[in-house]
């Protein structure tokens, strides 16, 4: 069974600080997409990482793929209350059927 | 239409009862996923159709759990004689092939 590690489960920080969140694995998954959910709603993708090394950018958001393609991080500059949500790291197996981690409870206060 | 809709949002049903809950998924998606998502547990896998092959069930917990897909477009998940401990909220996605999931806006049952 392929299993995702997500740390810390919580965090809580202050408007305007940076943070990191980390997703890790025993196991190589082919590709690897993190979430973001809001209360009393489903998961929406951020991104999905592929090559190992990878580094991806979306605005204030940065994802890392493992050079092994077993763990992936997450780091968000100069963070704002409207990121605050939970953050969720997925494999992608055999027939494109996801592995969640438990996920990142991120509240960022003003 | 413009996302995957789920029926009923919330549900609240005795134990013992069956229900049925039903995902509409984004048009031209192939690929339908129900995941269950319980506090503090992350995201669990129940079963996935895929176009016209056979449905992978592993992810279903017990023969209580079935869920069909007609026509290659609507899925209902059944849960029949619910227990307590089934209380969750249940999620649907969709995609294309290789793509990346669109999620519904779940169904939150609560079974007392």
């Amino acid at each position: 069974t392929q299993l995702l590690e997500q740390s810390p489960q919580f965090l809580s920080i202050q408007e305007g600080e940076n943070l990191t969140v980390y997703c890790n694995s025993s196991s190589v998954f082919s590709s690897l997409q993190w979430y973001r959910q809001e209360p009393g709603e489903g998961p929406v993708l951020l991104v999905t990482v592929v090559t190992g090394g990878e580094v991806k950018k979306l605005k204030r958001l940065t994802f890392q793929f493992g050079d092994a393609r077993k763990d992936s991080s997450l780091h968000i500059t100069a963070a704002q209350p409207g990121d605050t949500g939970l953050y969720l790291c997925a494999g992608v197996g055999s027939n494109y059927k996801l592995t969640f981690g438990k996920g990142t409870l991120l509240t960022v206060n003003p | 239409g413009a996302g995957v809709s789920q029926s009923p949002s919330n549900k609240v049903t005795e134990k013992g009862k069956d229900v049925e809950l039903r995902c509409d998924p984004i048009s031209g998606h192939t690929a339908l996923y129900w995941y269950r998502q319980s506090l503090g547990q992350g995201l669990e896998f129940l079963i996935y159709f895929q176009g016209n092959s056979a449905p992978d069930k592993s992810g279903l917990p017990s023969d209580r759990f079935s869920a069909e897909r007609t026509g290659g477009s609507v899925s209902t998940l059944t849960i029949q004689r619910t227990q307590q401990e089934d209380s969750a909220v249940y999620l649907c996605a969709s995609s294309k092939t290789g793509g990346g999931y669109t999620f519904g806006s779940g169904t939150r049952l609560t079974v007392v």
